[in-house]
């Protein structure tokens, strides 16, 4: 089935420590998100790519990189410079104009 | 820039009643408004979207949603509410004369359904 795979589901971090979180797509869709979830707070973009090799910053991207080497692939790394990175990340794509996006399951970073 | 608005935190309602979900959008141009569910530590399911057309959207789950332009609002509803309908619904909108295809979420109703 096609869809978006996010892992691992829950990642415990290490103050200064930096981690990557994965983001799989076969759905063959052009653009991918990230963004980042919190309690009453919704949902807040972090960044974006509309194609292969070309990624731009959201709403909150400080403390955050990515890459987008091939289509299906879209990590997200959490620098040590996120100041409060313990939270609920989840990645989406989306493929014809008009259409919603396809999440993935969510990944839930815990810094201890 | 374009946002949306949903008023409510939390909504309570009795198995079987009808419900309703608010959301209000601003936005330059025509808006694409669509209505996500998010069960705990999932990720966002799709109900329904409009873009052009009927007012009234029919989604998933026998959810329906009114597009009204002169009031700004895109309600979310449904006629008889289920225990299982219980979850956290986003209302999201996206400017399509921007060419970007980003969505702006609003900040979440948390949808209660007793027995």
């Amino acid at each position: 089935d096609g869809g978006i795979t996010q892992s691992p589901k829950y990642l415990f971090r290490k103050e200064g420590q930096n981690v990557t979180l994965s983001c799989e797509q076969n759905l063959n869709h052009d653009a991918m998100y990230w963004y980042r979830q919190d309690p009453g707070q919704g949902l807040r973009l972090i960044y974006y790519s509309q194609i292969v090799n070309d990624f731009q910053k959201g709403d909150i991207a400080e403390g955050y990189s990515v890459s987008r080497e091939k289509k299906e692939s879209f990590p997200l790394t959490v620098t040590s410079a996120q100041k409060n990175p313990t939270a609920f990340y989840l990645c989406a794509s989306t493929g014809a104009l008009g259409g919603g996006y396809t999440f993935g399951s969510g990944t839930r970073l815990t810094v201890v | 820039a374009q946002s949306v608005a949903q008023p409510e935190d939390q909504v309570n309602v009795a198995e079987g009643n009808p419900l309703t979900v608010k959301c209000t959008y601003s936005v330059s141009g025509n808006p694409y408004l669509f209505w996500y569910v998010q069960y705990p530590n999932r990720g966002l399911q799709f109900l329904l979207k409009y873009i052009t057309g009927d007012n009234l959207v029919k989604g998933s789950y026998g959810f329906e949603a009114e597009f009204n332009k002169s009031q700004t609002s895109f309600h979310l509803k449904k006629p008889s509410a289920l225990v299982s309908d219980s979850a956290l619904y986003f209302c999201a909108v996206r400017d399509m004369n921007t060419g970007f295809q980003k969505l702006v979420f609003g900040t979440g109703t948390r949808l209660l359904v007793s027995p």
